[in-house]
Protein backbone atom coordinates (compact mmCIF):
# COMPACT_ATOMS: atom_id res chain seq x y z
CA UNK A 1 0.00 0.00 0.00
CA UNK A 2 0.93 3.33 -0.88
CA UNK A 3 2.57 5.53 2.26
CA UNK A 4 0.14 8.60 1.10
CA UNK A 5 -3.14 7.83 -0.63
CA UNK A 6 -5.21 10.10 -1.95
CA UNK A 7 -9.07 9.79 -3.16
CA UNK A 8 -10.55 10.15 -5.55
CA UNK A 9 -7.59 9.76 -8.33
CA UNK A 10 -9.88 11.53 -10.75
CA UNK A 11 -12.97 13.77 -10.56
CA UNK A 12 -15.50 15.79 -13.02
CA UNK A 13 -17.52 17.93 -11.14
CA UNK A 14 -19.85 20.96 -12.07
CA UNK A 15 -19.47 24.55 -11.29
CA UNK A 16 -20.83 25.59 -8.06
CA UNK A 17 -20.60 21.87 -6.21
CA UNK A 18 -18.63 20.97 -3.55
CA UNK A 19 -15.93 18.80 -3.54
CA UNK A 20 -13.95 17.01 -0.77
CA UNK A 21 -10.26 15.33 -1.52
CA UNK A 22 -8.78 13.18 1.10
CA UNK A 23 -5.53 11.91 1.92
CA UNK A 24 -4.58 9.87 4.17
CA UNK A 25 -0.74 8.25 5.28
CA UNK A 26 1.16 5.58 7.17
CA UNK A 27 4.12 7.24 7.64
CA UNK A 28 3.27 8.97 11.43
CA UNK A 29 4.27 12.31 9.89
CA UNK A 30 2.89 15.52 11.68
CA UNK A 31 3.28 17.63 8.79
CA UNK A 32 0.52 17.67 6.03
CA UNK A 33 0.12 19.73 2.80
CA UNK A 34 -1.95 20.32 -0.28
CA UNK A 35 -0.09 21.33 -3.23
CA UNK A 36 -1.85 22.28 -6.94
CA UNK A 37 0.23 21.27 -10.18
CA UNK A 38 -0.84 23.37 -13.43
CA UNK A 39 1.12 23.32 -16.22
CA UNK A 40 4.16 25.85 -16.67
CA UNK A 41 3.83 27.04 -12.87
CA UNK A 42 5.34 23.77 -10.92
CA UNK A 43 3.85 23.26 -7.21
CA UNK A 44 1.94 26.08 -5.58
CA UNK A 45 1.17 25.64 -1.97
CA UNK A 46 -2.60 25.65 -0.73
CA UNK A 47 -2.80 25.00 2.87
CA UNK A 48 -0.34 23.13 4.94
CA UNK A 49 -0.53 21.89 8.63
CA UNK A 50 2.41 21.48 10.79
CA UNK A 51 -0.17 19.02 13.85
CA UNK A 52 -3.40 18.51 14.03
CA UNK A 53 -4.32 21.89 15.92
CA UNK A 54 -1.91 23.62 13.36
CA UNK A 55 -3.74 25.08 10.18
CA UNK A 56 -1.76 27.12 7.83
CA UNK A 57 -2.69 29.53 4.38
CA UNK A 58 -0.48 28.54 1.63
CA UNK A 59 0.04 30.73 -1.52
CA UNK A 60 -3.21 29.85 -3.42
CA UNK A 61 -5.48 29.91 -0.03
CA UNK A 62 -8.64 31.64 -1.94
CA UNK A 63 -11.69 29.18 -2.70
CA UNK A 64 -10.11 26.32 -0.66
CA UNK A 65 -10.54 24.76 2.54
CA UNK A 66 -9.20 22.03 4.83
CA UNK A 67 -9.83 20.01 7.29
CA UNK A 68 -6.93 17.74 9.79
CA UNK A 69 -9.56 14.93 11.36
CA UNK A 70 -6.32 13.29 12.44
CA UNK A 71 -2.55 13.04 12.35
CA UNK A 72 -3.34 10.44 9.40
CA UNK A 73 -5.87 12.28 7.23
CA UNK A 74 -5.94 16.00 6.07
CA UNK A 75 -8.84 16.79 3.58
CA UNK A 76 -9.07 19.57 1.17
CA UNK A 77 -12.66 20.87 -0.19
CA UNK A 78 -13.60 23.34 -2.67
CA UNK A 79 -16.95 25.10 -1.36
CA UNK A 80 -18.10 26.07 -4.76
CA UNK A 81 -16.00 24.77 -7.61
CA UNK A 82 -14.66 27.02 -10.22
CA UNK A 83 -13.42 26.30 -13.38
CA UNK A 84 -9.89 27.64 -12.81
CA UNK A 85 -9.32 25.35 -10.10
CA UNK A 86 -9.46 22.60 -12.81
CA UNK A 87 -5.51 21.15 -11.49
CA UNK A 88 -3.62 18.14 -10.56
CA UNK A 89 -3.90 18.35 -6.67
CA UNK A 90 -0.96 16.79 -4.72
CA UNK A 91 -1.09 15.59 -0.74
CA UNK A 92 2.40 15.55 0.92
CA UNK A 93 3.85 14.63 4.67
CA UNK A 94 7.18 15.21 6.00
CA UNK A 95 8.73 14.07 8.64
CA UNK A 96 12.52 14.54 10.30
CA UNK A 97 14.16 13.68 6.68
CA UNK A 98 13.61 16.89 5.64
CA UNK A 99 11.75 16.32 2.46
CA UNK A 100 8.45 15.67 1.54
CA UNK A 101 6.63 12.32 0.05
CA UNK A 102 3.64 12.71 -1.73
CA UNK A 103 0.66 10.62 -2.84
CA UNK A 104 -0.12 9.88 -6.55
CA UNK A 105 -2.34 13.00 -7.10
CA UNK A 106 -6.14 13.55 -7.65
CA UNK A 107 -7.36 15.23 -11.44
CA UNK A 108 -9.88 17.43 -10.82
CA UNK A 109 -12.16 18.88 -13.51
CA UNK A 110 -14.19 21.72 -13.00
CA UNK A 111 -16.99 21.51 -15.95
CA UNK B 1 11.44 34.72 1.32
CA UNK B 2 11.95 31.39 -0.46
CA UNK B 3 11.48 31.05 -4.28
CA UNK B 4 13.35 28.75 -6.65
CA UNK B 5 13.85 29.48 -10.98
CA UNK B 6 14.51 26.42 -13.27
CA UNK B 7 15.83 27.76 -16.39
CA UNK B 8 14.65 25.54 -19.43
CA UNK B 9 11.14 24.38 -19.53
CA UNK B 10 11.98 21.24 -21.99
CA UNK B 11 15.23 20.34 -22.52
CA UNK B 12 15.70 17.50 -25.26
CA UNK B 13 19.14 14.84 -25.23
CA UNK B 14 20.31 12.07 -27.45
CA UNK B 15 20.57 9.16 -25.40
CA UNK B 16 23.76 8.79 -24.00
CA UNK B 17 24.60 12.31 -24.11
CA UNK B 18 25.13 14.50 -20.81
CA UNK B 19 21.51 15.68 -18.90
CA UNK B 20 21.73 19.21 -17.35
CA UNK B 21 18.95 20.77 -15.66
CA UNK B 22 19.83 23.90 -14.08
CA UNK B 23 18.17 25.42 -10.73
CA UNK B 24 18.70 28.69 -8.82
CA UNK B 25 17.21 29.55 -5.40
CA UNK B 26 16.71 32.68 -3.36
CA UNK B 27 16.48 31.62 0.76
CA UNK B 28 17.62 33.77 3.42
CA UNK B 29 17.89 30.71 5.21
CA UNK B 30 20.76 28.11 4.85
CA UNK B 31 18.49 25.71 2.42
CA UNK B 32 17.12 22.13 2.34
CA UNK B 33 17.47 21.74 -1.31
CA UNK B 34 15.62 19.18 -3.27
CA UNK B 35 15.04 17.36 -6.78
CA UNK B 36 11.73 15.61 -7.55
CA UNK B 37 10.96 13.46 -10.58
CA UNK B 38 7.66 13.00 -11.82
CA UNK B 39 6.63 10.16 -14.24
CA UNK B 40 2.89 10.71 -16.52
CA UNK B 41 0.37 10.11 -14.12
CA UNK B 42 2.26 9.53 -10.94
CA UNK B 43 3.11 11.42 -8.05
CA UNK B 44 6.84 13.06 -7.32
CA UNK B 45 9.55 10.93 -6.66
CA UNK B 46 12.74 12.33 -4.55
CA UNK B 47 15.77 12.19 -6.76
CA UNK B 48 17.75 13.21 -4.15
CA UNK B 49 18.31 16.18 -1.49
CA UNK B 50 20.67 18.70 0.07
CA UNK B 51 20.71 19.45 3.62
CA UNK B 52 24.04 19.56 5.26
CA UNK B 53 27.17 18.16 4.65
CA UNK B 54 29.06 17.36 1.47
CA UNK B 55 27.78 19.58 -1.47
CA UNK B 56 28.08 17.09 -3.88
CA UNK B 57 24.86 14.73 -3.68
CA UNK B 58 24.12 11.78 -5.11
CA UNK B 59 20.51 10.37 -5.87
CA UNK B 60 19.32 7.79 -7.48
CA UNK B 61 19.34 6.30 -11.35
CA UNK B 62 22.71 8.05 -11.72
CA UNK B 63 21.72 11.33 -11.11
CA UNK B 64 23.77 13.90 -8.85
CA UNK B 65 23.44 17.61 -8.25
CA UNK B 66 26.28 20.16 -6.45
CA UNK B 67 25.11 22.82 -4.21
CA UNK B 68 27.04 25.83 -4.73
CA UNK B 69 26.44 29.10 -2.45
CA UNK B 70 28.11 31.45 -4.14
CA UNK B 71 25.69 30.70 -7.05
CA UNK B 72 22.77 29.92 -5.17
CA UNK B 73 22.38 27.08 -8.00
CA UNK B 74 21.76 23.18 -7.45
CA UNK B 75 21.88 21.99 -10.77
CA UNK B 76 20.76 18.26 -11.72
CA UNK B 77 22.94 16.36 -14.06
CA UNK B 78 23.49 12.85 -15.19
CA UNK B 79 26.38 12.04 -17.72
CA UNK B 80 24.44 9.81 -19.79
CA UNK B 81 20.55 10.02 -20.89
CA UNK B 82 18.38 7.14 -20.88
CA UNK B 83 15.40 6.54 -22.41
CA UNK B 84 13.77 5.86 -18.90
CA UNK B 85 14.92 9.19 -18.05
CA UNK B 86 12.23 11.06 -19.91
CA UNK B 87 9.73 12.61 -17.45
CA UNK B 88 9.41 16.47 -15.83
CA UNK B 89 12.12 17.55 -13.07
CA UNK B 90 11.38 19.51 -10.29
CA UNK B 91 13.73 21.63 -8.17
CA UNK B 92 12.46 22.56 -4.76
CA UNK B 93 14.05 24.55 -1.54
CA UNK B 94 12.43 23.76 2.09
CA UNK B 95 13.98 25.08 5.31
CA UNK B 96 13.70 23.95 9.26
CA UNK B 97 10.64 24.25 9.04
CA UNK B 98 9.68 22.23 6.25
CA UNK B 99 7.65 24.71 4.06
CA UNK B 100 8.94 23.63 0.66
CA UNK B 101 8.98 26.13 -2.56
CA UNK B 102 8.90 23.92 -5.75
CA UNK B 103 10.26 25.58 -9.14
CA UNK B 104 7.56 25.45 -12.36
CA UNK B 105 9.44 21.98 -13.65
CA UNK B 106 11.72 21.23 -16.62
CA UNK B 107 10.66 18.45 -19.27
CA UNK B 108 13.15 16.27 -19.81
CA UNK B 109 12.99 14.47 -23.70
CA UNK B 110 15.31 11.79 -24.42
CA UNK B 111 15.87 10.82 -28.30
CA UNK B 112 16.90 7.89 -29.44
Amino acid sequence: DADVTQTPRNRITKTGKRIMLECSQTKGHDRMYWYRQDPGLGLRLIYYSFDVKDINKGEISDGYSVSRQAQAKFSLSLESAIPNQTALYFCATSGNGAEAFFGQGTRLTVV
Amino acid sequence: AQSVTQLGSHVSVSEGALVLLRCNYSSSVPPYLFWYVQYPNQGLQLLLKYTTGATLVKGINGFEAEFKKSETSFHLTKPSAHMSDAAEYFCAVGNNFNKFYFGSGTKLNVKP
